[in-house]
């Protein structure tokens, strides 16, 4: 089977640095994608990771070791409306394009 | 910008009755999902689509069937709504291996 591993809450304040990380066990891997979701919002697409190494997207960044089978969101100068939930997602299998999610990371920005 | 519609954004419904979730895109994406969320489990793929008329089970299918008569529309049918089918359900759709799904609002069934 395929299972993500993620904290279930951080708490951060405002201007720091926070890092989310995910693990994963899946039967083959095709990429470590991650999405933000605001209280009653809908989760949007934040990066994808194919390979080794860090993308880097304004204030936030996404890590992959595919030999360590882990990935980290880094969110940089933290502010309030990061607050949100935070999913590490895998693909399903090889052929396919559906998602697999983690449980999610609670972020908790104070000032 | 990608919009995927829900028809509804709350709704209650009686157990035994059947139940239809619809799904719109507007981007001619070849992919559509139904994914269910709750609290302290995340997202969970109840089924998914990759053409019209084609679908495919995910993880949590049981209860649940799909209908996907048109590219642009994908639907969600609760064949006897259960109360453990009260859940928030969020439609998504992509355009292909690795792009990103683009998630509706999200519908916050209750079933009573």
């Amino acid at each position: 089977g395929q299972s993500l591993e993620q904290p279930s809450e951080v708490t951060a304040v405002e201007g720091a640095i926070v890092q989310i990380n995910c693990t994963y066990q899946t039967s083959g891997f095709y990429g470590l994608s991650w999405y933000q979701q605001h209280d009653g919002g809908a989760p949007t697409f934040l990066s994808y990771n194919g390979l080794d190494g860090l993308e880097e997207t304004g204030r936030f960044s996404s890590f992959l070791s595919r030999s360590d089978s882990y990935g980290y969101l880094l969110l940089q100068e933290l502010q309030m409306k990061d607050s949100a939930s935070y999913f590490c997602a895998v693909r399903r299998s090889q052929a396919g394009t559906a998602l697999i999610f983690g449980k999610g990371t609670t972020l908790s920005v104070s000032s | 910008d990608v919009k995927v519609t829900q028809s509804s954004r709350y709704l209650v419904k009686r157990t035994g009755e059947k139940v239809f979730l619809e799904c719109v895109q507007d981007m001619d994406h070849e992919n559509m999902f139904w994914y269910r969320q709750d609290p302290g489990l995340g997202l969970r793929l109840i089924y998914f689509s990759y053409d019209v008329k084609m679908k495919e089970k995910g993880d949590i299918p049981e209860g649940y069937s799909v209908s996907r008569e048109k590219k642009e529309r994908f639907s969600l049918i609760l064949e006897s709504a259960s109360t453990n089918q009260t859940s928030m359900y969020l439609c998504a759709s992509s355009s292909g291996m690795n792009s990103p799904l683009h998630f509706g609002n999200g519908t916050r069934l209750t079933v009573t």
